[in-house]
């Protein structure tokens, strides 16, 4: 099994582009998270999703936007780049709301 | 105040060492309480999960609930070298993953 999936590993973007973060998992999870971290900080959650098609808002969802076609797929979209946006990103699973989270191994993003 | 503290470190023990980690919370609503273990460049991984005060044992781990003094500790007997790595402390209310508030992390090494 592979778990929770993300790519790119590592991007580095300029003040102003856009590009969307993949995570897809594998486990027929219904919740999908996307978290960020930044040193000194705690996980912070962006967005997150209860099912195809069903998504919304968690603590710092600013500059960011996502969609939920499919059960496997929860891809991150960032429209304008901005260097507060510089972090790891972790797409997370579980397959209920209050169940254990799998995460992916992160997208380390550079916005110069 | 942060939610959620948790001493960033750096922690250095000997091999075979008892380590102890700890988190202090502020928001008495939280029920939920969960250590994650984070390898450099990865994902976290989830090592203990406990609902309410009390402690719970698995392996060499000991989690342990003190909801009267909002403090939770994680306890590693025999450390070992492959316990090197950050630990996050994690809690929520109604253990909906959506409203889950992460510590900063605790950086350990186990030196050989």
């Amino acid at each position: 099994n592979a778990g929770v999936t993300q790519t790119p590993k590592f991007r580095i973007l300029k003040i102003g582009q856009s590009m969307t973060l993949q995570c897809t998992q594998d486990m027929n999870h219904n919740y999908m998270y996307w978290y960020r971290q930044d040193p000194g900080m705690g996980l912070k959650l962006i967005y997150y999703s209860v099912g195809a098609g069903i998504t919304d808002k968690g603590e710092v969802p600013n500059g960011y936007n996502v969609s939920r076609s499919t059960t496997e797929d929860f891809p991150l979209r960032l429209e304008l780049a901005a260097p507060s946006q510089t972090s790891v990103y972790f797409c997370a699973s579980s397959r209920q709301g209050s169940s254990p989270l799998h995460f992916g191994n992160g997208t380390r993003l550079t916005v110069t | 105040q942060k939610e959620v503290e948790q001493d960033p470190g750096p922690l250095s023990v000997p091999e075979g060492a008892i380590v102890s980690l700890n988190c202090t919370y502020s928001n008495s609503a939280f029920q939920y309480f969960m250590w994650y273990r984070q390898y450099s460049r990865k994902g976290p991984e989830l090592l203990m999960y406990t609902y309410s005060s009390g402690n719970k044992e698995d392996g060499r781990f000991t989690a342990q609930v003190d909801k009267s003094s909002k403090y939770i500790s994680l306890f590693i007997r025999d450390s070992q070298p492959s316990d090197s790595a950050t630990y996050l402390c994690a809690m929520s209310g109604e253990g909906n993953n959506n409203d889950m508030r992460f510590g900063a992390g605790t950086r350990l090494t186990v030196k050989p």
